[in-house]
């Protein structure tokens, strides 16, 4: 079974420059998370989907992060301007249904504003 | 969602058995206890989950005394592919909803 697919792998921008990041999740996952992860942090959940609706973005910084999934598969996530703190691994992740199953996590997209 | 409290930080030796504790005094009654393992560089991976007493699996174990308020998870021999960042994590009907991360214990392996 393939797994949750990211790209790019990493990525380095200006701050004030947009990034845009990827996630194909895996087949048939209703779900789908968006994950930002700060250096010797957990992971912060940004936004969750189900199907093609936001379920929680509670705290996605919606002033310069965006988020879609489209026909309720394929995910990207926007940041625009970038700012130096938004420098983070941004992982998503995708499971079967909202609740009671795993959650499957991607390798992550290493981003590095300078 | 109930708050854990887990050791930053865990050494061990090579083929000894390692575990960690993970604190969460607020658990509800319809939250599951799930660990979470996260390789350098990887996303976060499923171990374990659990309700009440013992669950085992052919990585780990998870030990919740009937209040429910601690778990424990076994990680019975450990080896240099074990060191990680562990990650407790407490939710209602599965956690696969709104996974909410602490900051994990990173466990160290060595020779």
């Amino acid at each position: 079974e393939a797994g949750v697919a990211q790209s790019p792998r990493y990525k380095i921008i200006e701050k004030r420059q947009s990034v845009a990041f990827w996630c194909n999740p895996i087949s048939g996952h209703a779900t789908l998370y968006w994950y930002q992860q700060i250096l010797g942090q957990g992971p912060k959940l940004l936004i969750q989907f189900q199907n093609n609706g936001v379920v929680d973005d509670s705290q996605l910084p919606k002033d310069r992060f965006s988020a879609e999934r489209l026909k309720g598969v394929d995910s990207t996530l926007k940041i625009q301007p970038a700012k130096l703190e938004d420098s983070a691994v941004y992982l998503c992740a995708s499971s079967l249904r909202r609740v009671g199953t795993e959650a499957f996590f991607g390798q992550g997209t290493r981003l590095t504003v300078v | 969602l109930a708050k854990t409290t887990q050791p930053i930080s865990m050494d061990s030796y090579e083929g000894q058995e390692v575990n960690i504790t993970c604190s969460h005094n607020n658990i509800a009654t319809n939250d599951y206890i799930t660990w979470y393992q996260q390789f350098p560089s990887q996303g976060p991976r499923f171990i374990i989950q659990g309700y009440k007493t013992k669950v085992t699996n052919e990585v780990a174990s998870l030990f919740i005394p009937a209040d429910r308020k601690s778990s424990t998870l076994s990680l019975p021999r450990v080896s240099l592919s074990d060191t990680a960042v562990y990650y407790c994590l407490v939710g209602p009907t599965g956690t696969a909803s709104k996974l909410t991360f602490g900051t994990g214990t990173r466990l160290q392996v060595t020779l």
